[in-house]
């Protein structure tokens, strides 16, 4: 089955405790992107990867670090969380960019004490 | 002021009733235009993808573009108690690379 894998799903941890969430794709997908989801904010642009080792900014990086050395795998790094990073965290890839149909993780859900 | 704006509603409409939705957005550089659908608990569906301006119907929905006012819309015929969400529009530049989403707007369709 074609999907998307986060993990975990549902963490909660404290302020300044290194954490890695991952996600993995068995499609194959060139772009892989992760997004956080606040309430009254809808979705915001983490990071995003068009392939290996190629990774850029998108609209909310600090604090969050990414790695793309496998096509499947792109994990999320959050090297000292602190309390206004808890949030909704997707994963999504597509074949190739942003007008591609993403495919969606089911969320992790972060929650920073 | 955020590069997409979106109404939050919520928006609460009667089965069968038409539903338009709508951003504003000001970055001139977007020239691809998406709408999501997100049920509670899961992760946003693409819906319809619309690029530079015009129309694109897919069943019951429609999604329009006006580039000169940077406003899009998507309308919604003969809602259904199933189309109760939360609606995200996003838009992209020619890179297809970045994408910036409103903050989506819930909708209820009451039987």
């Amino acid at each position: 089955e074609a999907q998307v894998t986060q993990n975990p799903r549902y963490l909660i941890t404290v302020t300044g405790k290194k954490l890695t969430v991952t996600c993995s794709q068995n499609m194959n997908h060139e772009y892989m992107s992760w997004y956080r989801q606040d309430p009254g904010l809808g979705l915001r642009q983490i990071y995003y990867s068009m392939n290996v080792e190629v990774t850029d900014k998108g609209d909310v990086p600090e604090g969050y670090k990414v790695s793309r050395k496998e096509k499947r795998n792109f994990p999320l790094i959050l090297e000292s969380p602190s309390p206004n990073q808890t949030s909704l965290y997707f994963c999504a890839s597509s074949p190739g960019g942003t007008t591609d149909t993403q495919y969606f993780g089911p969320g992790t859900r972060l929650t920073v004490l | 002021q955020k590069e997409v704006e979106q109404d939050p509603g919520p928006l609460s409409v009667p089965e069968g009733a038409i539903v338009s939705l709508n951003c504003t957005y000001s970055n001139s550089a977007f020239q691809y235009f998406m709408w999501y659908r997100q049920y509670s608990r899961k992760g946003p569906e693409l819906l319809m993808y619309t690029y530079s301006s015009g129309n694109k119907e897919d069943g019951r929905f429609t999604a329009q573009v006006d580039k000169s006012s940077k406003y899009i819309s998507l309308f919604i015929r003969d809602s259904q108690p199933s189309d109760s969400a939360t609606y995200l529009c996003a838009m992209s530049d020619t890179g297809r690379r970045a994408l910036t989403f409103g903050s989506g707007t819930r909708l209820q369709v009451q039987p």
